[in-house]
């Protein structure tokens, strides 16, 4: 079925540097997620990304964290600077419409900040 | 906000014999719930979802029950295989765009 890409797989980031995650989500998809999962904890939402704009962003989004999607390109999450805490998985996630089966998520991408 | 209890952690079961797996959730606003399904190293993949217009939804070995009174769904897998050997995610939304998960519950189906 589609699927949505996320690059990189693994990230090592020293702390205070800027990361930018990338999504390549599902082609005719037109709601975008963004997910956080710390080690052994379950998923928690971060984000959510529709034409072009924030619609809903949790208190784990922080002023640190930026999104965007230029021009149809990759979704990407970008934190700038980078803290101790943003250690996760980050699970990028898009669907056609809202509440469907068709939310499909990206493999995550493993970020380590030393 | 939204919380999502996901009760069992671990669950360990034979071959062919069915498996249980129980949620609770806390906001009454919740109307729809997916059930996704993790293996190792591998992405989440949608398994089955069931809205708050129903109390049973069915597909294959698949059913999910919802009690909305109680406020809690389950996942039931009938004859259970090998390949059903995964972590099993809950979540609840009442937007349709924002999942709220619980912790996941590893099941290992024995051959």
């Amino acid at each position: 079925g589609p699927k949505v890409l996320q690059i990189p797989s693994h990230q090592i980031i020293d702390m205070g540097q800027m990361v930018t995650l990338n999504c390549d989500p599902v082609s005719n998809h037109l709601y975008f997620y963004w997910y956080k999962q710390i080690l052994g904890q379950q998923m928690e939402f971060l984000v959510n990304f529709y034409n072009g704009k924030v619609m809903e962003k949790s208190k784990l989004f922080k002023d640190q964290f930026s999104v965007e999607r230029p021009d149809g390109s990759y979704f990407t999450l970008k934190i700038q600077p980078t803290a101790l805490e943003d250690s996760a998985v980050y699970f990028c996630a898009s669907s056609l419409v809202q509440g469907d089966s068709d939310y499909t998520f990206g493999s995550g991408t493993r970020l380590l900040v030393i | 906000g939204e919380k999502v209890e996901q009760h069992e952690s671990t669950l360990s079961v034979r071959e062919g014999d069915s498996a249980v797996i129980n949620c609770t959730y806390t906001d009454t606003a919740s109307s729809y719930f997916p059930w996704y399904k993790q293996e190792a190293g591998k992405s989440l993949h949608f398994v089955i979802d069931i809205r708050s217009n129903v109390d049973r939804k069915q597909s294959q070995r698949l059913t999910v029950l919802l009690d909305k009174k109680a406020k809690r769904f389950s996942l039931h897998i009938t004859a259970t295989q090998p390949e059903d050997s995964a972590i099993y995610f809950c979540a609840a939304s009442n937007m349709g765009y924002k999942l709220t998960f619980g912790t996941g519950t590893s099941l290992l189906v024995d051959p």
